[in-house]
């Protein structure tokens, strides 16, 4: 199946600070999603990305699918960013089957 | 729009008991939807594709026997995990789609087994 890594798997950033999270998948996808998942457990849609570039506040998402990556930043952190950010893809082609890469856990401090 | 409601959040049951997760599509019908399971500080495993009207579809490795999931409605999903066990406590959440690929997760649902 489809493997997805994401690095750096943890991260501590001092508050204000900018950085980037990277997403790398084996196979070609059409669907990729950033999730943050809050310390209660719940995934929170950030972007749906399979290609392009988005941004919403804070947060920007950029997929180069024919190189087969994506990468999440985060300008500006606050202490609310903490958590665990999750890239996933699409399994199987033409489903929301998602696999997911293992996280990247994000500590903003004050 | 497209939210997804879990419950119960969180439940302790004895060991050799069952017990039902329900997943709800609150706002949109959702043909489909997806549970998955989440061990600490790991990433989510997929282990079944729930199919309105039919049977669910079990990834490699998932015992159907199990965890039976039941998709009675366009809009209810649940998932009993049977005769648990105590390596059966673990997170599960699901997730579903308004008919596009972008998919909506409930809260989940943390059961510990004693």
């Amino acid at each position: 199946g489809i493997q997805v890594e994401q690095s750096p798997p943890d991260l501590i950033l001092q508050e204000g600070a900018n950085s980037t999270l990277r997403c790398n998948f084996s196979d070609s996808v059409n669907n990729l999603q950033w999730f943050h998942q809050n310390p209660w457990g719940q995934l929170i849609n950030l972007f749906y990305i399979p290609s392009g570039t988005k941004q919403n506040g804070r947060l920007s998402a950029t997929t180069v699918a024919t190189e087969r990556y994506s990468l999440l930043y985060i300008s500006s952190s606050q202490t609310t960013d903490s958590g665990v950010y999750f890239c996933a893809v699409d399994a199987y082609y033409g489903n929301n089957r998602l696999a997911f890469g293992k996280g990247n856990q994000v500590v903003v401090i004050p | 729009g497209a939210v997804v409601s879990q419950h119960p959040s969180r439940v302790i049951c004895k060991s050799g008991t069952s017990v039902k997760i329900e997943c709800r599509s609150l706002d949109f019908q959702a043909t489909t939807m997806f549970w998955y399971r989440q061990f600490p500080k790991q990433s989510l495993m997929l282990m079944a594709t729930s199919n309105e009207g039919s049977k669910a579809t079990y990834e490699q490795g998932v015992e159907k026997d199990k965890f039976l999931i039941n998709h009675a409605s366009l809009t209810l999903s649940t998932l009993t995990v049977t005769s648990a066990h105590p390596e059966d406590s673990s997170f599960y959440i699901c997730s579903a789609s308004t008919g596009g690929p972008e998919a909506f997760f409930g809260q989940g649902t943390r059961l510990t087994v004693v």
